[in-house]
């Protein structure tokens, strides 16, 4: 069945901080994505990735298909990152989310 | 105006109680879908629907019914609320040409006492 897995399930940075968070998936996920809900519930769309690396500002995203895996770095943190970041792919025919990572930066 | 807007916003209703969560969309995407969010766990899929006349059920559809009324709309609706469906409830659309086009209302935040 479908499974994506994210670690770590809670961190807590000090802003400027850079932090990785990381998203297994099983072999029937597809079209790896990260989205971040912020604390108001709004989810955003961060990254499309189903393979190699992409970076948007102080956000990059890789995922090395061949070994399930994807990673989400976040560089010089700031308060605004604070929320939860998912990983999500794509099963038959909708997404599967992971149960997230919920980030909190401190000033 | 947003792309997916879902309502209401936030509601508090009372165990049997039926009631309805509506979604429509301007993105113009024949595909829809309804999410339920509960606390510490991802997005669970609850129904989804590829066209006007096309309905699936998805994970967690026990205790919810949908209509698609048009392209642009889709409700969802809880025939008699119980407290174990107290979550946010989010609604999507996605374009099957662009396997990452999911766009998602701002969610309606579902409160059963």
């Amino acid at each position: 069945g479908i499974q994506v897995e994210q670690s770590p399930p809670d961190l807590i940075l000090q802003e400027g901080a850079n932090s990785t968070l990381r998203c297994n998936f099983s072999d029937s996920v597809n079209n790896l994505q990260w989205f971040h809900q912020n604390p108001w519930g709004q989810l955003i769309n961060l990254f499309y990735i189903p393979s190699g690396t992409k970076q948007n500002g102080r956000l990059s995203a890789t995922t090395v298909a061949t070994e399930r895996y994807s990673l989400l770095y976040i560089s010089s943190s700031q308060t605004t990152d604070s929320g939860v970041y998912f990983c999500a792919g794509t099963g038959a025919n909708n997404l599967f989310f992971g149960t997230g990572t919920r980030l909190t930066v401190i000033p | 105006d947003a792309d997916v807007t879902q309502t209401p916003r936030n509601r508090i209703t009372k165990t049997g109680k039926r009631i309805m969560l509506e979604c429509s969309q301007t993105k113009g995407h024949d595909r829809m879908y309804w999410y339920r969010q509960d606390p510490g766990l991802g997005l669970r899929l609850i129904y989804y629907s590829f066209d006007v006349k096309d309905i699936n059920k998805g994970e967690i559809s026990d205790g919810y019914s949908v209509s698609r009324q048009a392209q642009a709309k889709f409700s969802l609706s809880l025939e008699s609320a119980i407290p174990n469906q107290t979550a946010l409830y989010f609604c999507a659309t996605s374009d099957p040409g662009r396997a990452h086009g999911y766009t998602f209302g701002s969610g309606t935040r579902l409160t059963v006492v």
